[in-house]
């Protein structure tokens, strides 16, 4: 148990649907992140949140929305995704933004685009 | 541009010692970290290294050289559970975090 919650575990949606991630972190941290993790490839950093207000969007498609309404939920909200977009999607929080400071993460949410 | 390398996937015999190399080109330098992932579970800390040398924490030790971009996590004593992927990540000079795509070790009886 690291603090961090992830549902749902896994998802398969196809490239039509609508749904949402979700996270919650219990460490009272101030950052939280989403990051999609491919095999054999690095950790993509998606989003960065620093007390709710976004701080970082790497060039993400718009099919990926993301909504933190408070310090301590985060979500990713999916739709008309495409097959390249099967990953897992690790969500992470931190003391704050500054790299200096270890990240938590949760189990993740293994999504399948079918 | 940033970049971390390590081997893709390394093996070793329980009870022995392995060390993982991790070589970074960043845009300045704010500390590195190593990372465990099992298979299908989240990444953990395992540690953080901003100053030059080793640092040892049970069966695990993290060295780092600033001067020539390298790091290595050397892993004692290996036990079954070691089997992991283990990720390098530097901080660079804007405090970014910049990730290796993590060495796959095999742990053999």
């Amino acid at each position: 148990e690291t603090g961090v919650t992830q549902t749902p575990r896994h998802l398969v949606m196809g490239m039509t649907n609508k749904k949402s991630l979700k996270c919650e972190q219990h460490l009272g941290h101030n950052a939280m992140y989403w990051y999609k993790q491919s095999a054999k490839k690095p950790l993509e950093l998606m989003f960065v949140y620093s007390l709710e207000e976004r701080v970082e969007n790497n060039s993400v498609p718009s099919r990926f929305s993301p909504e933190c309404p408070n310090s301590s939920h985060l979500f990713l909200h999916l739709h008309t995704l495409q097959p390249e977009d099967s990953a897992l999607y690790l969500c992470a929080s931190s003391q704050s933004t500054e790299g200096r400071y270890e990240q938590y993460f949760g189990p993740g949410t293994r999504l399948t685009v079918t | 541009g940033q970049n971390i390398d390590q081997p893709t996937e390394m093996t070793a015999t329980e009870g022995a010692i392995v060390q993982i190399n991790c070589t970074y080109q960043t845009s300045g330098f704010n500390g590195l970290f190593w990372y465990q992932q099992h298979a299908g579970e989240a990444p953990t800390f395992l540690s953080y290294n901003v100053l030059d040398g080793l640092e040892e924490k049970g069966r695990f030790s993290s060295f780092l050289s600033r001067s020539k971009g390298y790091s290595y996590l050397l892993l004692k004593e290996l036990q079954m559970k070691d089997s992991a992927s283990y990720l390098c990540a530097v901080t660079d000079s804007n405090y970014q975090l910049i990730w290796g795509a993590g060495t796959k070790l095999i742990i053999k009886p």
